[in-house]
């Protein structure tokens, strides 16, 4: 079965330093893989997606991950974290034709000024 | 005007009523989703909906139900509502390729004391 996993419950990082958040996956196939962002309140945003060609993708806010077929993981990296940045994120995998989306159990970001 | 409309955004109720949370979108997409988030627990799939007379079971869909009156409009009801349901409740939609992602509204946060 399909399942992602999200192994940091929990991060804090101070501002301007470097973000990674990490994202394991489990799936049979050649995954569609997401990466969303939810701040207090408010729904879910798309930071990025990743289907098919280049393993490093880029997406909004600064943010990019990078997808490893070998070990199974598209890590969500961000260079320097703003303030803004502070905020709930969820990675998902897509489940092959159904157009389900399984979720990851989330990692709040905390940011220290 | 939001692309995903949920209603309401936030209610309170008491075990045993029965609850109905709307969902409409504008985006002209046929699938809709309705997922639920607990903390630490990210997001659940409960029904998903493909047109309006394909309506599919997600992984936690016992003591719901749902409707799809129009392609623009997907409805999710408790019957009879209980505390371990208190949550926040998404209603997303997709385009129809696999490819794309999910479009989230703002949630309603429903509470059964």
């Amino acid at each position: 079965a399909q399942s992602v996993t999200q192994p940091d419950i929990h991060i804090t990082v101070s501002e301007g330093a470097s973000l990674e958040l990490r994202c394991n996956y489990s799936y049979g196939a050649t995954p569609y893989l997401f990466w969303y962002v939810q701040s207090p309140g408010q729904g879910l945003q798309l930071l990025l997606k990743y289907f098919s060609g280049d393993t490093l993708v880029q997406g909004i806010k600064g943010f990019e991950a990078e997808f490893k077929r070998s070990q199974s993981s598209f890590n969500l990296r961000k260079p320097s974290v703003h303030w803004s940045d502070a905020a709930e994120y969820f990675c998902a995998v897509g489940a092959g034709n159904t157009g389900k989306l399984i979720f990851g159990q989330g990692t709040t970001l905390q940011v220290k000024p | 005007d939001a692309d995903v409309t949920q209603t309401p955004r936030n209610r309170i109720t008491k075990t045993g009523k029965r609850i109905m949370l709307e969902c409409s979108q504008t985006k002209g997409h046929d699938r809709m989703y309705w997922y639920r988030q607990d903390p630490g627990l990210g997001l659940r799939l409960i029904y998903y909906s493909f047109d309006v007379k394909d309506i599919n079971k997600g992984e936690i869909s016992d003591g719901y139900s749902v409707s799809r009156q129009a392609q623009a409009k997907f409805s999710l009801s408790l019957e009879s509502a209980i505390p371990n349901q208190t949550a926040l409740y998404f209603c997303a939609t997709r385009p129809n390729a696999n490819t794309g992602e999910l479009f989230f509204g703002e949630g309603s946060r429903l509470t059964v004391l």
